[in-house]
């Protein structure tokens, strides 16, 4: 079956420091993988996304690449910002399909 | 920027009534759905919805569970007779196509608290 597993949170950083969310997944074909993003009081908001394998995503600092040989999909970036407090979601969705697995989500919290 | 909007964003219940959530997707997707996270564990997909009806659902969407488009802009989700454990959180989605690869929109959220 598909399911997605990230790191566990909460995460708490200082400012400029370097992050990384770890993800991994099972499936049973070829995924699509995603990060969202709901920031405090909105929407999960689709962060960036990469379609096949070794593909990286890009948006906004942030960055994941597709590693199919170790089923992981990490999130990255070089330095945060007390705007990116936020919760972070990995998901994917079979190809073909129309249904996301998400995680569990991770709560980052960034303070100056 | 168009957004997917969701009322209300907290609801508390009585175990056994009937509760109604709503969800106004944006306007010119066709394709509609409903996800849950109970707390602590993962966002789970019920449903999907296209051309007023269910085109897919999960093993949680159950009978006591429907969805409905009344009108032209709405897309509820209607759980008949609440359980404790459907306190959760519940987020309603749209996109342009049924392939989620593209990008799906979701709103913010109702918590529903069944008591």
């Amino acid at each position: 079956g598909n399911s997605v597993t990230q790191m566990e949170g909460p995460v708490t950083l200082s400012e400029e420091a370097f992050l990384t969310i770890n993800c991994t997944y099972t499936a049973t074909g070829y995924p699509s993988l995603f990060w969202y993003v709901q920031y405090p009081g909105e929407g999960l908001q689709l962060l960036l996304k990469a379609t096949k394998a070794d593909d990286k995503g890009s948006n906004k600092g942030f960055e994941a690449t597709y590693r199919k040989e170790t089923t992981s999909f990490h999130l990255e970036k070089g330095s945060v910002q007390v705007s990116d407090s936020a919760v972070y979601f990995c998901a994917l969705v079979e190809r073909g399909a129309n249904n996301l697995f998400f995680g569990t989500g991770t709560r980052l919290t960034v303070i100056p | 920027e168009p957004e997917v909007t969701q009322t209300p964003s907290h609801q508390v219940t009585q175990m056994g009534q009937e509760v109604i959530l709503r969800c106004v997707p944006i306007s010119n997707h066709l394709y509609f759905y409903w996800y849950r996270q109970i707390l602590g564990q993962k966002v789970e997909f019920l449903v999907s919805f296209y051309n007023n009806e269910i085109s897919e659902k999960s093993e949680i969407f159950d009978d006591q569970f429907s969805v409905e488009r009344p009108d032209g802009s709405n897309f509820t989700l209607k759980i008949r007779s609440t359980k404790l454990e459907d306190s959760a959180m519940y987020f309603c989605a749209s996109s342009e196509s049924p392939r989620m690869n593209t990008e799906a929109f979701f709103g913010q959220g109702t918590r529903l608290t069944v008591v």
